[in-house]
């Protein structure tokens, strides 16, 4: 397969604290994407690293992108109630569409 | 800010009708895709358009599903005879280049 895998499955976290999400992958990429989906809700883009990058930040979120390892991994720092939903990992492979992982489903604690 | 809109949010049908999804792009944007989500099976691709053409559709059921564009602001996904597997949450998604995806709010499908 070339989905992305997440990993944990789940999470829960104090607000607060500091979230961090895995992603594998097994073939070569153009760019990786990170994804969140509130319930009941589509998709929402957050962040996008191509693979000649190493980190991106986006506010609260940081990125990194390790090709040697394929694997990326997503940091949300300082924890909000609102920051609860799954958050996926998707893979493009140079054809521009998108393989998406199942998912890390994160739940913040008040 | 621009957004994917799908129709209808929510859809029941029974078992052997013809069901219709539609979406619009954002304007501009040139690749389209439908997805679905199961809690099974996750999110799957199983069309996708090009400048309106179809690139790959390799993620349907051919028998059953079929994927058009008409137009460069409407997109269809249609199912018949459909089935109670089918039951799922359909989602559109448009992209212009390799930014990332602008999801539509979803369809969601029940056949009874």
């Amino acid at each position: 397969s070339q989905q992305g895998e997440e990993d944990p499955q789940a999470l829960s976290i104090q607000e607060g604290e500091n979230a961090t999400m895995n992603c594998s992958y097994k073939t070569s990429i153009n760019n990786l994407q990170w994804y969140r989906q509130n319930s009941g809700r589509g998709l929402v883009h957050l962040i996008l690293i191509r693979s000649n990058e190493r980190e991106k930040h986006s506010g609260r979120l940081r990125v990194t992108l390790d090709t040697s390892k394929k694997s990326s991994s997503l940091l949300i720092t300082a924890s909000r109630a609102a920051d609860t939903a799954s958050y996926f990992c998707a893979t493009d492979f140079n054809d521009y569409k998108l393989s998406f992982g199942a998912g890390t489903t994160v739940t913040v604690r008040a | 800010d621009a957004r994917v809109t799908q129709t209808p949010r929510h859809k029941v049908t029974e078992m052997g009708q013809e069901v219709t999804m539609r979406c619009q792009p954002i304007l501009g944007h040139n690749t389209v895709f439908w997805y679905r989500q199961t809690m099974m099976q996750g999110l799957e691709l199983l069309a996708y358009f090009r400048n309106r053409a179809p690139l790959d559709d390799s993620g349907m059921p051919k028998d059953r599903f079929s994927a058009e564009m008409p137009d460069a602001t409407l997109a269809t996904l249609k199912i018949q005879p459909s089935e109670p597997r089918d039951s799922a949450v359909y989602f559109c998604a448009s992209r212009q280049g390799d930014y990332g995806y602008t999801f539509g709010s979803g369809t969601r499908l029940t056949v009874v």
